[in-house]
């Protein structure tokens, strides 16, 4: 069975610092992994995929398959990063997400 | 395209009673997903439908729990005789292509 960790329930960093949400996860097979953010009052949504390898927003995230790690960073924090951020796993044929406990990120100025 | 739709959003149940929660899918799309969240936890897999049929429920509760996505209307999570641990936000999303998953607003469901 998969399983997603993010070890951190809150990341609180300073307007400008550099800031990397923590993700590992356990699956045999080759997975899909995802970031998704929440901001307050709004719905999830997609954040960046690690198929696509995009820069989202000034964050990215690489697949280490040796660590079976996919941190999410952005070199410079901005206050309106201030959410939830939820790391998720899809465990082939596209169906169900698999999702970490999520981090609350909170970017103070 | 008005994106993926959950009513009620906030729906009160005294133990026993039945609890309906609706979800429609953002048009075109033909997959829909039910998530539970309980307090302070991660969103948690439930089932996965195409119209008409029930693909995965491997995250359902064996009991008092059922999920339909009739041809026609939207997709309902139907939770018999409510208890307390039913209490949870439930979050619904849907896909085009079972991979992009977007989601609703959400349920809160209070058992009171």
């Amino acid at each position: 069975a998969q399983r997603v960790t993010q070890p951190e329930k809150l990341l609180s960093v300073f307007k400008g610092a550099p800031v990397e949400l923590k993700c590992n996860y356990s699956y045999s097979g080759s997975p899909e992994l995802f970031w998704y953010v929440q901001y307050s009052r709004q719905r999830l949504q997609l954040l960046l995929r690690h198929i696509s390898r995009e820069s989202i927003k000034g964050f990215t995230a690489d697949l280490n398959k040796g660590e079976t790690s996919f941190h999410l960073k952005k070199p410079f924090a901005q206050e309106e990063d201030s959410a939830m951020y939820y790391c998720a796993l899809s465990a082939g044929g596209g169906n169900m997400l698999t999702f970490g406990g999520g981090t609350r990120l909170m970017v103070k100025p | 395209n008005a994106g993926v739709m959950q009513n009620p959003r906030h729906l009160v149940r005294r133990r026993g009673q039945e609890a309906r929660l609706r979800c429609s899918p953002m048009k075109g799309h033909s997959h829909v997903y039910w998530y539970r969240q309980l307090p302070e936890e991660g969103l948690k897999f439930m089932v996965y439908l195409q119209k008409e049929n029930i693909i995965d429920e491997s995250g359902m509760p064996k009991e008092r729990f059922s999920a339909e996505f009739p041809k026609e209307g939207p997709s309902i999570l139907r939770i018999q005789q409510v208890v307390r641990g039913d209490s949870a936000a439930y979050f619904c999303a849907s896909s085009s292509d079972r991979v992009e998953q977007y989601f609703g607003p959400g349920t809160r469901l209070t058992v009171t």
